[in-house]
């Protein structure tokens, strides 16, 4: 199995541009999260998604910020116009179906860094 | 959500067991225990999960006192390798995680 993968790995942009995360979560999981880790935040959960269906996007910073799960093999993160303060760590994870929701497997991140 | 406390870091030498403890005195009836472990550069790993008594696996040991106001990660005889971030988190099968900051094991030849 080849884990959940997430590209890029890296990313560097300059303030006000478009970035887009990608996530592809382990076949066979049914519930994906998108995570943001910071060293004075901590890891922050932002939004999960159940069935391709959001659940709880109360973590979601702002409206520059968005989610999509169109299928069960494919995520997306968008963050429209970046800002500095949003350079950090992003990862997602998923977990199976009849695990309890605590035992999520984690993608390696994409480090994003805004200018 | 039941809030888990932690400490901050912890130092040890290899071949040494540690232990690090977490406070969840707000924890509910459905509520599960979980450790992860989060090595420098990349994402967390589960390592061990319960509810009551004790619990082993490969990698460590869970002991949760009757009250279960409060659980343990007992990791036996550390190596470097184990030098991590490890995390606590208490809540029920549909509860969304909060990680808080964690505990920073510094394991030292």
């Amino acid at each position: 199995d080849a884990g959940v993968i997430q590209s890029p790995r890296h990313e560097v942009t300059e303030m006000g541009q478009e970035v887009t995360l990608r996530c592809k979560p382990i076949s066979g999981h049914n519930s994906l999260f998108w995570y943001r880790q910071t060293m004075m935040r901590g890891l922050e959960l932002l939004i999960y998604f159940n069935n391709n269906v959001p659940i709880d996007d109360s973590g979601m910073p702002e409206d520059r910020f968005s989610a999509k799960m169109p299928n069960a093999s494919f995520s997306t993160l968008k963050i429209q116009p970046s800002e500095p303060r949003d350079s950090a760590v992003y990862f997602c994870a998923s977990s199976a179906p009849g695990l309890a929701l605590d035992t999520q497997y984690f993608g390696p991140g994409t480090r994003l860094t805004v200018l | 959500l039941a809030k888990t406390t932690q400490p901050i870091s912890m130092d040890s030498y290899e071949g040494q067991e540690v232990n690090i403890t977490c406070s969840h005195n707000n924890i509910a009836t459905n509520d599960y225990i979980t450790w992860y472990q989060q090595f420098p550069s990349q994402g967390p790993r589960f390592i061990i999960q319960g509810y009551k008594t004790k619990v082993t696996n490969e990698v460590a040991s869970l002991f949760i006192p009757a009250d279960r106001k409060s659980s343990t990660l007992s990791l036996p005889r550390v190596s470097l390798s184990d030098t991590a971030v490890y995390y606590c988190l208490v809540g029920e099968n549909t509860d969304k995680l909060i990680f808080g900051t964690g505990t920073r094991l510094q394991v030292f030849p």
